[in-house]
């Protein structure tokens, strides 16, 4: 298996862009997570989708972040407007169901909002 | 809510010698513990985890952990350290109790540097 995937791996953009970033889990898994990751906060949970449904948001800073999951093997982050304050590593991750599996993370994509 | 603690920033540790970075958790329920890895620009590995049973845990590359319920600990150990081990290493707790027993929540990190 791959892996997840996302993409883009790293994403330079200018404050007021709109940012889109993407992710494949793992076929077969039905959880999928999105984390950012800073050194000041470490490493915080998005949203949890299970199932292609999100099932807990409350991780999305504000309005301005938005995901969709249309289909078990796609899912989007976007940012609209990006600030500089955004900037991150954004990691996708997924899990076959159930609370002792464990989660299996993406790559990142590394975002700069200058 | 649940809860980790990793104490130590950073673990220096020379090459050849055990190496153990620390982590305590909080929970309402009964955890279920997991240890990752990061290595730089890449996304955390899953090295092991403890379910139930055994209280010492063996997984990828040698390393194991002890879950101790009395201390709410799960140290993470090595009994010799590599220099390619050296990474940041993230504890992380899930509770099985509450509306919230799908999610991780992760320690800040420990960053272990592992001297030649």
């Amino acid at each position: 298996d791959a892996g997840v995937i996302q993409s883009p791996r790293h994403e330079v953009t200018e404050m007021g862009q709109e940012v889109t970033l993407r992710c494949k889990p793992i076929s077969g898994h039905n959880s999928l997570f999105w984390y950012r990751q800073t050194m000041m906060r470490g490493l915080e949970l998005l949203i949890y989708f299970n199932n292609n449904v999100p099932i807990d948001d409350s991780g999305m800073p504000e309005d301005r972040f938005s995901a969709k999951m249309p289909n078990a093997s796609f899912s989007t982050l976007k940012i609209q407007p990006s600030e500089p304050r955004d900037s991150a590593v954004y990691f996708c991750a997924s899990s076959k169901g159930g609370a002792y599996n464990e989660q299996f993370f993406g790559p990142g994509t590394r975002l700069t909002v200058l | 809510a649940q809860s980790v603690a990793q104490p130590e920033d950073q673990v220096n540790v020379a090459e050849g010698n055990p190496l153990t970075v620390k982590c305590t958790y909080s929970v309402s329920g009964n955890p279920y513990l997991f240890w990752y890895v990061q290595y730089p620009n890449r996304g955390l590995q899953f090295l092991l985890k403890y379910i139930t049973g055994d209280n010492l845990v063996k997984g990828s590359y040698g390393f194991e952990a002890e879950f101790n319920k009395s201390q709410t600990s799960f140290h993470l150990k090595n009994p010799s350290a590599l220099v390619s081990d050296s990474a940041l290493y993230f504890c992380a707790v899930r509770d099985l109790m509450g509306a919230g027993s799908y999610q991780l929540t992760f320690g800040k990190g420990t960053k272990l540097s592992v001297i030649p």
